[in-house]
């Protein structure tokens, strides 16, 4: 059972326009979210996160909007470039919580490729 | 400063035999966590070792096995090796235990059993 799904194996996107990757997640005990970035042959780049207390927020091109009700995540790049054209994988976990501290569940990640 | 440094970053094994995959930390991180991603996955957490104590250990069978030495540097352990377990082994460090301090991840060790 996947408790973080990103529904969307790939995105493709015309630089300049807005780029919008969605997440989804079943576990409404989950209150810390991130984004991370990947291209090949490298590790994860953490890029945002947002806490459940909040359902905006924002870093530069980067915006990430939480709906807690809706147990969804989107992640917004304006402008997107070429080089934001990674693997982006949305990630959940549960701040303080003392079974498992430093799990973080993974979705299966998007590929966004943003043409010039 | 060097970030996250794995070794080594290539790999190929039999099945049935063991494999040690290597971390090095960021200067004054005292977490590592191990992540496993298999092709088309997203990373699967493996272990969480804070202060060289064992704080979390995800859904993997006993054949992995892990260790964090006094310079905050792990190691990861897989017996008994099965196809199944070609992937890439992640390792990620923070300066603290909990999630909500960034997590720096390595390159990884490409694994392939064959």
């Amino acid at each position: 059972d996947q408790q973080v799904k990103q529904n969307s194996p790939s995105l493709s996107v015309q630089e300049g326009r807005i780029s919008i990757l969605n997440c989804d997640y079943t576990n409404s005990m989950f209150d810390y979210f991130l984004w991370y970035k990947k291209y090949p042959a490298e590790g994860p780049t953490f890029l945002i996160s947002i806490s459940s207390i909040k359902d905006k927020n924002e870093d530069g091109r980067f915006t990430v909007f939480l709906n807690k009700s809706a147990k969804h995540l989107s992640l917004h790049i304006v402008p997107s470039q070429p080089g934001d054209s990674a693997v982006y994988f949305c990630a959940a976990t549960i701040l303080n919580y003392g079974g498992s501290q430093g799990n973080l569940i993974f979705g299966k990640g998007t590929k966004l490729s943003v043409k010039p | 400063d060097a970030g996250v440094t794995q070794s080594p970053t290539h790999l190929i094994k039999t099945r049935g035999q063991q494999v040690t995959l290597r971390c090095s930390p960021i200067s004054g991180h005292k977490s590592v966590s191990w992540y496993q991603q298999v092709l088309g996955q997203g990373p699967q957490f493996i272990f969480q070792y804070y202060e060289k104590e064992e704080r979390g250990r995800g859904n993997f069978p006993d054949r992995f096995s892990a260790r964090q030495f006094p310079n905050y540097s792990s190691e990861l352990n897989v017996n008994a090796l099965l196809l199944g377990d070609s992937a890439l082994y992640l390792c990620a460090s923070r300066r603290g235990k909990v999630m909500n301090t960034e997590a720096f991840f390595g390159q990884g060790t490409r694994l392939t059993v064959v």
